[in-house]
């Protein structure tokens, strides 16, 4: 089936600082990621959608330069976070959809990272 | 805007018993899906309902769609301790980015002996 890793896993910051998170599909082109934003016992809300070699498009409310990503790749999508704070604290969890095996309109999540800003 | 409710958000029951857990949402789409969520962890995919009347099974979980009336079903069926654990509906948005997926708030299940 179609994997999706993530890196870190999880990661620990100082507050001010910038953190880079990977997102790739090991098996399969990705052509499309999503990340979301999970806070705790809460849901998973979208944060921007990235498709290969152009621009992330970013949900309402999701700070553009605060939270970069690059999509260079078919298999690799990267979101960093600049001059983190401890309310951007959060599990943030990378999907991919794309030419995979079942369906190319099927999402495949992965594992998540945990950032913890002090 | 597409909007998904789940009920309950919180479900605690006694193994052995039966319950349900509703989805609906708002606007029209045909592709509704079922995660699971353990504490710390991702989502783990659990069905994808394609279209109207489609009833999926695994184990003692069955998920059912109605498109028409904009309403999913998950049905557990002799709860055992270890189903419990956050369950997440979420439908594709396709009026929204490309097709992300709107997640509804979660039902945490707890299954207790």
């Amino acid at each position: 089936g179609a994997v999706v890793s993530q890196h870190p896993s999880w990661v620990i910051c100082k507050s001010g600082t910038s953190v880079k998170i990977e997102c790739r599909s090991l098996d399969f082109q990705a052509t499309t990621m999503f990340w979301y934003r999970q806070f705790p016992k809460q849901s998973l809300m979208l944060m921007a959608t990235s498709n290969e070699g152009s621009k992330a498009t970013y949900e309402q409310g999701v700070e553009k330069d605060k939270f970069l990503i690059n999509h260079a790749s078919l298999t690799l999508s990267t979101l960093t976070v600049t001059s983190a704070h401890p309310e951007d604290s959060s599990f943030y969890i990378c999907s991919a959809r794309g030419l995979a095996v079942i369906s190319t309109d099927t999402q495949y999540f992965g594992p998540g990272t945990r950032l913890t800003v002090l | 805007e597409l909007k998904v409710e789940q009920n309950p958000l919180f479900l605690s029951m006694q193994e052995g018993k039966n319950y349900t857990i509703y989805c609906n949402y708002s606007t029209t789409s045909d592709r509704l899906y079922w995660y699971r969520q353990d504490p710390g962890k991702s989502l783990e995919s659990l069905f994808v309902l394609l279209s109207n009347g489609a009833v999926k099974q695994e184990g003692r979980l069955m998920a059912s769609l109605d498109t028409k009336a904009r309403l999913s079903t998950l049905h557990i069926t002799a709860a055992v301790h270890d189903l419990s654990a956050t369950y997440f509906c979420a439908v594709s948005n396709y009026g929204g980015s490309q097709g992300n997926l709107i997640f509804g708030k979660g039902t945490k299940l707890s299954v207790k002996p």
